[in-house]
């Protein structure tokens, strides 16, 4: 069963480092989502992403964030200067259309030290 | 503004019970989804429920919605210890495209 796959599923980063959070959506998605949740708290949604721009983005989504679909599979989420709140599971999710099921990955959890 | 509140935040109930979580959301939706997380996993996608349909059902699991109430509801019957995990509920808000969670249910089914 198609799925979709985040690497890594772990991260530890210096404060004020750089970190690229890499996903691998559904081939034959077209939506894609980055969430967040902060250990013991509620998914939060981060910014979505279709015909290769930002179609939505929460508060949280400043600019230290940005997305990438660089080539035909990847979709990243980077974080240019991590702050020791940063520090959660990112949540990878895709969907076929813009009101269909999302699929989510199994995770990357970041750990800004 | 975050969508999506679940009530109650935390259940605990016999193996073979049945168990009911609620969420209401605050704006018009196109659907709302249900998903499970295992204690430090990944979101599974359970059910999705348009806003054109009241019930849906999917093995032991019953979702309703009442657009008017803003609100939905998820049963999961006979329940096993193996549905222990957190239950959250997303609403896709009408006309953008940040589908947003509530807080999420812990459900613990003791065997």
């Amino acid at each position: 069963e198609p799925e979709v796959t985040q690497t890594p599923s772990h991260q530890v980063t210096q404060m004020g480092q750089e970190v690229i959070l890499r996903c691998v959506p559904i081939s034959n998605h077209l939506y894609f989502y980055w969430y967040r949740q902060i250990l013991g708290q509620k998914v939060e949604f981060l910014v979505s992403f279709y015909n290769n721009e930002i179609s939505e983005k929460s508060e949280i989504f400043d600019d230290q964030f940005s997305v990438e679909r660089p080539d035909g599979s990847n979709f990243t989420l980077k974080i240019r200067s991590t702050k020791l709140e940063d520090s959660a599971m990112y949540f990878c999710a895709s969907s076929t259309g813009a009101n269909g099921e999302a699929f989510f990955g199994q995770g990357t959890r970041l750990t800004v030290v | 503004s975050q969508q999506g509140e679940e009530d109650p935040q935390a259940l605990s109930i016999q193996e073979g019970e049945n168990a009911t979580m609620n969420c209401s959301y605050k704006t018009s939706i196109n659907n709302l989804q249900w998903y499970r997380q295992n204690s430090g996993r990944g979101l599974v996608h359970l059910i999705l429920i348009r806003s054109n349909e009241r019930e849906k059902h999917s093995g032991r699991l019953r979702v309703t919605l009442d657009t008017s109430k803003k609100s939905s509801s998820l049963l999961i019957t006979a329940s096993r210890a193996a549905d222990t995990a957190s239950y959250f509920c997303a609403s896709d808000p009408y006309n953008n495209n940040d589908m947003r969670f509530g807080a999420g249910t812990r459900l613990t089914v003791k065997p």
